[in-house]
């Protein structure tokens, strides 16, 4: 079974400055890969997915992630954040064709 | 405007006290879920409905039941509620599985406290 591990649970930032979200799964097997995002107070939303094909792929909202089969990791990174990015982060996995795996979250908090 | 409704938003019970948390789609999706949210744990699954009475556990289906009578509806059954169960629940939908490429939709949550 896939596992995905997020290895930063809170990550602060200032405004305008870069970020980078680091996940990691388990498998080294063809996976779809997937981050969601959780602003305060609402649902998770899709931010980007990797399918196949390109390794660089571009989400919603500046963010964009890379894809490394050799290092089983796939960071989301946004070269200039805003107060509003701040939310809850997800990396999630397919396990299998039923069923997404999650990793623990990380909360990014930008400050002024 | 398509969505996934969640009821109720907040719900504070005691022990034993029988509840179901209730889930609706208007997008005639064939997927459904129910996951929890725990501090440091991230979103476990609960149970998922790949279509209409087809049901199966997720990795923690322990004191939860589901049904699936129609496309829409996809209920979260507490027969006993404990304290352990205290934490956040959301439900999602796909129109297939979320492992085939599908994006989820999410509700908005139904934050659970049981005394």
């Amino acid at each position: 079974a896939q596992s995905v591990t997020q290895l930063d649970s809170q990550v602060p930032v200032f405004e305008e400055a870069p970020v980078e979200l680091r996940c990691n799964y388990s498998s080294s097997v063809s996976v779809y890969l997937f981050w969601y995002v959780q602003y305060p107070n609402q649902g998770l939303q899709l931010l980007l997915k990797y399918l196949s094909g390109s390794t660089l792929v571009k989400g919603i909202n500046g963010f964009e992630a890379e894809f490394n089969k050799s290092q089983t990791s796939f960071h989301l990174r946004k070269p200039s954040v805003h107060i509003s990015d701040t939310a809850e982060y997800f990396c999630a996995v397919s396990d299998s064709p039923q069923k997404l795996v999650f990793g623990q979250g990380t909360r990014l908090t930008i400050n002024p | 405007e398509a969505q996934v409704t969640q009821n109720p938003r907040y719900l504070i019970t005691v022990t034993g006290k029988k509840l179901t948390v209730t889930c609706s789609q208007n997008m005639n999706h064939e997927y459904m879920s129910w996951y929890r949210q725990d501090p440091g744990l991230g979103l476990r699954q609960i149970y998922y409905s790949m279509n209409v009475e087809v049901t199966d556990k997720g990795d923690v289906p322990e004191g939860y039941k589901v049904s699936r009578k129609e496309k829409r509806n996809f209920p979260l059954i507490l027969e006993s509620p404990s304290p352990n169960q205290t934490s956040l629940y959301f439900c999602a939908s796909s129109l297939y599985p979320p492992g085939a490429n599908e994006k989820l939709f999410f509700g908005s949550g139904t934050q659970l406290s049981v005394l």
